[in-house]
């Protein structure tokens, strides 16, 4: 089965100064890599993905990963951290299902706290 | 707005209930998915659809059961309530199929209590 882990519940960064959150995987074959962000009282919305190619995806609200292949790793960074970036932050593998069909097993996320 | 939604956004319940979660995916997705997150276990995957037919199971409980309909709707029937099945139950959609990458979009969830 693929697996992810986010070794850290809680991630808290100043205003201003550059965030990681950090994901390893372990899957068999090429990993198809996601992160989603979770709101306060919101569903989990995409941020971005690494299927293959370019090992730095970029995706939503400035946010990139770094995909690491030796250190099977696939961070998630800003450059520079804003408040309204506190939230909840998932990694996510995606597992093949059968039959055409993939589902996403997560991590236990870690909360982003940005501090003013 | 992803475009999936969930009904009821709030639901509380006694315990020996029986509550039925409403999804209807995104326009055009023959996928759904629901998972549960708690506290304590996180995110778990639970069943997944496919234009009406079961295509994987998860972490589910045999007290809970789902079902996709011909409109594709999907609906979680969860029974004799506990305690611990307290908890924020999402629904997420896909179009799966050749060219898919993966990524689910999420409805904003229905939060079960049980009481």
């Amino acid at each position: 089965a693929q697996s992810v882990a986010q070794p850290e519940d809680q991630v808290n960064v100043a205003e201003g100064n550059p965030l990681t959150v950090k994901c390893t995987y372990s899957v068999s074959g090429n990993p198809y890599l996601f992160w989603y962000v979770q709101y306060p009282n919101r569903g989990l919305q995409f941020l971005l993905k690494y299927i293959t190619g370019d090992n730095l995806v970029k995706g939503s609200y400035g946010f990139e990963a770094e995909f690491n292949k030796s250190q099977t790793s696939f961070h998630l960074k800003k450059p520079s951290a804003l408040v309204s970036d506190s939230a909840l932050y998932f990694c996510a593998v995606r597992e093949y299902s059968g039959a055409g069909s993939y589902q996403l097993t997560f991590g236990k996320g870690t909360k982003l706290s940005v501090i003013p | 707005d992803s475009g999936v939604t969930q009904t009821p956004k709030h639901l509380i319940t006694a315990t020996g209930q029986r509550v039925t979660l409403r999804c209807s995916p995104r326009s055009g997705d023959l996928s759904v998915y629901w998972y549960q997150q708690s506290l304590d276990q996180g995110l778990q995957f639970l069943i997944q659809y496919y234009n009406g037919e079961e295509r994987a199971k998860g972490n589910i409980l045999e007290r809970f059961s789902a079902q996709q309909f011909p409109d594709l709707h999907s609906e979680l029937n969860l029974s004799s309530l506990e305690l611990g099945d307290s908890a924020l139950y999402f629904c997420a959609s896909s179009p799966t199929g050749a060219g898919s990458t993966g990524e689910l979009f999420f409805g904003e969830g229905s939060r079960l209590t049980v009481l």
